[in-house]
């Protein structure tokens, strides 16, 4: 069985900070990384699809980074709004399709 | 707003129970996701179908069956339910169901076993 870790569990950030977080894999049998931002009440919302080692992918503020080989993604945030509290979940796609979720990451981001 | 519908937004029922859940895709998708996020877990892969077809199967029970009809809506099937079953269950579809395919979620379907 597949585990993905995202660390840390939690954080709290000033407005204007930037931050980051880790998802970490398991680096052989990979197809994607998926990333997803979820606010309280509602449902996950898709940030990024990684396939390729070194990908870096961009969103505004928020980017991300993929390293396959040592199995790891790593989700930035320039300047954190107060609209930017989430979790924040990696999910990985593995040889046989399933999607293997993270524990997440719970960002507060005080104004 | 996603485009993924869900019904019913809650339900409320009792051990032993049947119920069923049901997911219109986005206009477009040909591949419906099925999770399951119960309150001490993280958001589990139970099941996909792609056209009609099973595609992929994750974390599923026996006791849980799901099928996707011509028209690409979907039905996840909870039998013999039991107090741990009570959880948020999601659907997301996809456009071709594919490995790196953007997943987009519905609202859920909170289940309330008592």
């Amino acid at each position: 069985i597949l585990n993905v870790e995202q660390s840390p569990q939690s954080l709290h950030v000033q407005e204007g900070d930037s931050t980051n977080f880790t998802c970490s894999f398991p680096s052989s049998n990979f197809y994607a990384l998926h990333w997803y931002r979820w606010e309280t009440a509602k449902s996950p919302e898709a940030l990024f699809v990684m396939t390729l080692n070194g990908d870096e992918k961009k969103k505004g503020r928020i980017s991300a980074t993929l390293n396959t080989k040592e199995g790891y993604s790593y989700l930035y945030i320039k300047g954190s709004q107060p609209e930017d509290s989430a979790t924040y979940l990696c999910a990985l796609t593995s040889g046989t399709y399933k999607y293997i979720f993270g524990t997440g990451t719970r960002l507060k981001v005080l104004a | 707003d996603s485009g993924v519908t869900q019904t019913p937004k809650h339900l409320i029922t009792a051990t032993g129970q049947r119920v069923t859940l049901r997911c219109s895709p986005r206009s477009g998708d040909l591949s419906v996701y099925w999770y399951q996020q119960s309150l001490d877990q993280g958001l589990q892969f139970l099941i996909q179908y792609y056209n009609g077809e099973e595609r992929a199967k994750g974390n599923i029970l026996e006791r849980f069956s799901a099928q996707q009809f011509p028209d690409l809506h979907s039905e996840l099937n909870l039998s013999s339910l039991e107090l741990g079953d009570s959880a948020l269950y999601f659907c997301a579809s996809s456009v071709d169901g594919g490995s790196s395919d953007t997943q987009y979620f519905g609202p859920g379907t909170r289940l309330t076993v008592l």
